[in-house]
């Protein structure tokens, strides 16, 4: 098993380009979840997918959209990037019924210029 | 809304110091709640949890309470390895929903 997966590690991005961050998971989870972590900050929701084909707003979800393809994976798009979109992204995912235990993936660093 | 407040950080023991990590919560009913730890460059990973008041959730000797009465769950180890050096960060997770809401994180440093 490999858990959760995201590509690419690191990106770098002028300010107006867009990119596609990538998520999957092979635990056969229902829910997955995008993160995004700043200094001083935690870790704060962007949007997340309860189940294939559903898809609601986090905490932060201005300048991003996202897609769950299929029950394996859900990726994060950034439209026109911008400086203040220079983070961490985390994907997670949690699976058991009863079990809030959210899986979490290595992580892509992005930096905007 | 719901929130987690932690203990500000970073944190700075000797090897085998005795670690407390303060966390307080605010959630209407029964959360559930959880301690994860963060290595550097890594993702985010379980370290304990506990679901209901009174309950103790451990792993790798690390220790929290639930405690309903004064909305707490801090993390404690008796004695602390460098290999403990990492990002630890308190959550909760609400009702019925599976989001879970982050306290800030501290980061723990752990000297030979």
């Amino acid at each position: 098993n490999a858990g959760v997966t995201q590509t690419p590690k690191f990106q770098v991005l002028k300010t107006g380009q867009s990119m596609t961050l990538q998520c999957a998971q092979d635990m056969n989870h229902n829910s997955m979840y995008w993160y995004r972590q700043d200094p001083g900050m935690g870790l704060r929701l962007i949007y997340y997918s309860a189940s294939e084909g559903t898809t609601d707003k986090g905490e932060v979800p201005n300048g991003y959209n996202v897609s769950r393809l299929n029950k394996r994976e859900f990726s994060l798009r950034l439209e026109s990037a911008a400086p203040s979109q220079t983070s961490v992204y985390f994907c997670a995912s949690t699976g058991l019924a009863g079990d809030r235990t959210q899986y979490f993936g290595p992580g892509t660093r992005l930096l905007v210029l | 809304g719901d929130s987690v407040t932690q203990m500000e950080g970073p944190v700075t023991l000797s090897e085998e110091a005795f670690l407390t990590i303060n966390c307080t919560y605010t959630a209407t009913g029964y959360p559930s709640l959880f301690w994860y730890v963060q290595y550097p460059g890594e993702g985010l990973q379980l370290l304990l949890k506990a679901t209901k008041a009174d309950d103790k959730g451990s792993n790798k000797g690390f220790e929290a309470t639930y405690r309903k009465e004064t909305t707490s769950f801090h993390l404690e180890k008796g004695s602390v390895q460098v290999s403990d050096s990492a990002v630890y960060f308190c959550a909760l997770s609400r009702g019925g929903s599976e989001k879970l809401v982050f306290g800030k994180g501290t980061k723990l440093t752990v000297n030979p």
